[in-house]
């Protein structure tokens, strides 16, 4: 599976964009990057995933490079509740497999 | 309804004990998840069951046995556990699998936290 790599860490301030880095050099050209986070004691959450084009949705927006080996998650305005560990993974397709492989992710900390 | 719903949220066993968790999901998903979650670290991928047979385990000891009884249910049945398989457990599932399954989004549920004393 192709390995992506984030910041440790990062902080924001509520009410302010966040921009969450992500570089995947290795992708494969089947491969979909797909965000998840996980809010303390809870299971992991869907954020976005998209392939090529930037995508938006009611929680998020992900931005990917043209050469697709890097992409960036934008939370529009942050709040205490965006407070997570956000998870960039690339998914390939492979028949009957079906992972999710997580890496380390970014912890975000979001100042009131 | 997206929910993937785990029992127990907490459970205690002893070395010695059995026990089973336990994750049901009606979304209508074939594919179906456990993954290991210790503090501080990622979750990690234990067992891929795909439409009731298990497709992946990665390398997961035999002390832990997953089981897939039909489309909705997926259990983990615990028997000799040590201290160090003290985690929360996530369960999770998707649509699928098959060639445009790596499009599909991942539902999870909250997990259940195991402490084996």
């Amino acid at each position: 599976d192709a390995k992506t790599t984030q910041p440790n860490s990062m902080e924001s301030n509520e009410e302010e964009p966040v921009h969450l880095p992500c570089n995947h050099s290795t992708i494969s050209g089947t491969d979909y990057i797909h965000w998840y986070r996980q809010l303390p004691s809870q299971g992991p959450e869907y954020v976005i995933h998209g392939l090529t084009s930037n995508v938006n949705n009611r929680m998020a927006s992900l931005a990917i490079a043209e050469d697709r080996k890097s992409s960036t998650l934008i939370l529009h305005r942050a709040t205490l509740r965006d407070a997570a560990v956000y998870y960039c993974i690339l998914r390939g397709y492979g028949g009957a497999t079906n992972k999710l492989i997580f890496g380390t992710g970014t912890l975000l900390a979001v100042q009131p | 309804d997206t929910e993937v719903t785990q029992t127990p949220k907490h459970l205690v066993m002893g070395m010695t004990n059995k026990k089973s968790l336990k994750c049901e999901q009606h979304m209508g998903h074939r594919a179906m998840y456990w993954y290991k979650q210790k503090a501080k670290k990622p979750p990690e991928l234990m067992f891929v069951y795909s439409y009731e047979k298990l497709s992946i385990n990665e390398s997961v000891p035999s002390r832990f046995s997953p089981e897939c009884p039909n489309s909705s249910l997926l259990n983990l049945h615990l028997h000799a556990l040590q201290p160090e398989d003290s985690a929360l457990y996530l369960c999770a599932s998707s649509q699928g699998p098959g060639r445009q399954s790596s499009g599909n989004t991942i539902y999870f549920g909250e997990g259940s936290w195991l402490t084996v004393v």
